[in-house]
């Protein structure tokens, strides 16, 4: 019973494709999130949406659109990808506010993206 | 801005010692969130430990524990026993906590060897 799972978990594409990551949570919670993980290891926030609604886009290239078409999904899309895409992106989700545990962040397995 | 410093980029210890793995954080807000997550070379972000600012307590999860130091900026992990299983990345988190979910904030993380 995965909590939450991305699909794919390994990405390999040329530069200059386009390509979509996909993103659900079957523990019912209301905000879900994308991190990045750089070559260093190095985590942060890209996005966070909130019963589908955006509410956090850090400074990202347009080129990345995330996409909610319901609360247990969040899926990115990636645009016109360069090789400094390169990287693993992990999507996270947890419950709204007002309710027990709800700081906790879940994550998903990770997806692997290389660009060549 | 909040920041996060894990100023031990490795660490080795050897099975069934005890390790600490330092964390200091910077912030001005006085609502918030810690967190030690791990990541083993499977990749997945494994929830340690978290630990509310407003309860003075250390929290403790069975041979992992923290030493919170508020006024200090400082959140330590500290492993009991070590076992080969702990050898990962650890990394420190900081959650502001603003009438909702807000993204982590991570450290740049602890490679942790347990060496037989």
């Amino acid at each position: 019973d995965t909590a939450v799972s991305q699909t794919p978990k390994y990405l390999v594409t040329q530069m200059g494709n386009d390509k979509s990551i996909k993103c659900e949570q079957n523990l019912g919670h209301d905000t879900m999130y994308w991190y990045k993980q750089d070559s260093k290891k190095f985590l942060k926030i890209m996005f966070s949406y909130n019963n589908k609604e955006l509410i956090i886009n850090e400074t990202v290239p347009n080129r990345f659109s995330p996409k909610s078409p319901d609360k247990a999904h969040l899926n990115l899309h990636i645009n016109s990808l360069e090789l400094g895409d390169s990287a693993v992106y992990f999507c996270a989700s947890s419950q709204g506010p007002d309710r027990e545990y709800s700081d906790t962040q879940y994550f998903g397995p990770g997806t692997r993206l290389t660009v060549l | 801005a909040q920041t996060v410093t894990q100023s031990q980029p490795e660490m080795s210890v050897q099975e069934a010692e005890t390790v600490t793995l330092s964390c200091t954080y910077d912030t001005s807000e006085n609502n918030y969130y810690l967190f030690w997550y791990k990541q083993p070379p499977s990749r997945q972000m494994i929830l340690v430990i978290r630990q509310e600012a407003y309860k003075q307590q250390n929290a403790t999860e069975n041979r992992f524990s923290v030493n919170f130091q508020k006024a200090a900026k400082s959140f330590s992990l500290k492993i009991s026993d070590s076992q080969l299983g702990d050898t990962a990345m650890y990394f420190c988190a900081f959650m502001f906590w603003n009438s909702g979910n807000t993204p982590l904030v991570f450290g740049k993380g602890t490679r942790l060897s347990v060496i037989a």
